[in-house]
């Protein structure tokens, strides 16, 4: 079964420093998304892509967050300089149509 | 998926009986609803979905129910097995598509033997 896939599972960093998520889509969909969970919150929506730009952005989708589909494949979430309250868990999701596939996630751990 | 919260609410149900969980949502303007299921270290996992032209639709095993006179949405778990046992949320979205989903605060399943 097709799957999205994100890489690193884990990733700790310190404050200010820049960090890359990655997730690579089920192929053949066409819109991309990245949440955050911090733990013990809700699934929070951060942003989704479309044809290769933002379609659309939360309010913690600042400055400091970019994404970027490099390739045919990749999908990518750039926090520029990291913050404490960053950690969280990362998960992108792809859709073709209506329902959309989430990736495993990617907890971030910023000290 | 981190999707462990101190304050979850908790829903324990015996092997074999049936399951209800509930969500409330805000947006009268909703008009496409969701239920996912986490499983821990897993992300969101797609169960069920629902527009708001219909107020029941029947999956395997489950059924979502939508009254939007009162903005709730429930997920009925029928003959609950011991892999049920997870997190589940309640998504609404407005434009009918998966994008710039609001996701509810999460109900825990436990599934007792």
């Amino acid at each position: 079964e097709p799957e999205v896939t994100q890489t690193p599972s884990h990733q700790v960093t310190q404050m200010g420093q820049e960090v890359i998520l990655r997730c690579v889509p089920i192929s053949n969909h066409l819109y991309f998304y990245w949440y955050r969970q911090i733990l013990g919150q809700k699934v929070e929506f951060l942003v989704s892509f479309y044809n290769n730009e933002i379609s659309e952005k939360s309010e913690i989708f600042d400055d400091q967050f970019s994404v970027e589909r490099p390739d045919g494949s990749n999908f990518t979430l750039k926090i520029r300089s990291t913050k404490l309250e960053d950690s969280a868990m990362y998960f992108c999701a792809s859709c073709q149509y209506t329902e959309a596939f989430f990736g495993q996630g990617t907890r971030l751990t910023v000290v | 998926g981190e999707s462990v919260g101190l304050h979850l609410p908790t829903l324990s149900v015996q092997e074999g009986d049936n399951s209800i969980i509930n969500c409330a949502y805000s947006n009268s303007a909703s008009d496409y609803f969701i239920w996912y299921k986490q499983e821990s270290g897993k992300g969101p996992q797609f169960i069920i979905d629902i527009r708001s032209n219909m107020d029941k639709r029947q999956g395997q095993r489950v059924t979502v129910l939508l009254n939007k006179t009162v903005k709730h949405l429930s997920l009925q778990i029928a003959a609950t097995q011991p892999g049920d046992s997870a997190v589940y949320f309640c998504a609404e979205n407005i434009d009918g598509t998966a994008s710039k989903l609001t996701f509810g605060t999460g109900t825990r399943l436990q599934v007792t033997l």
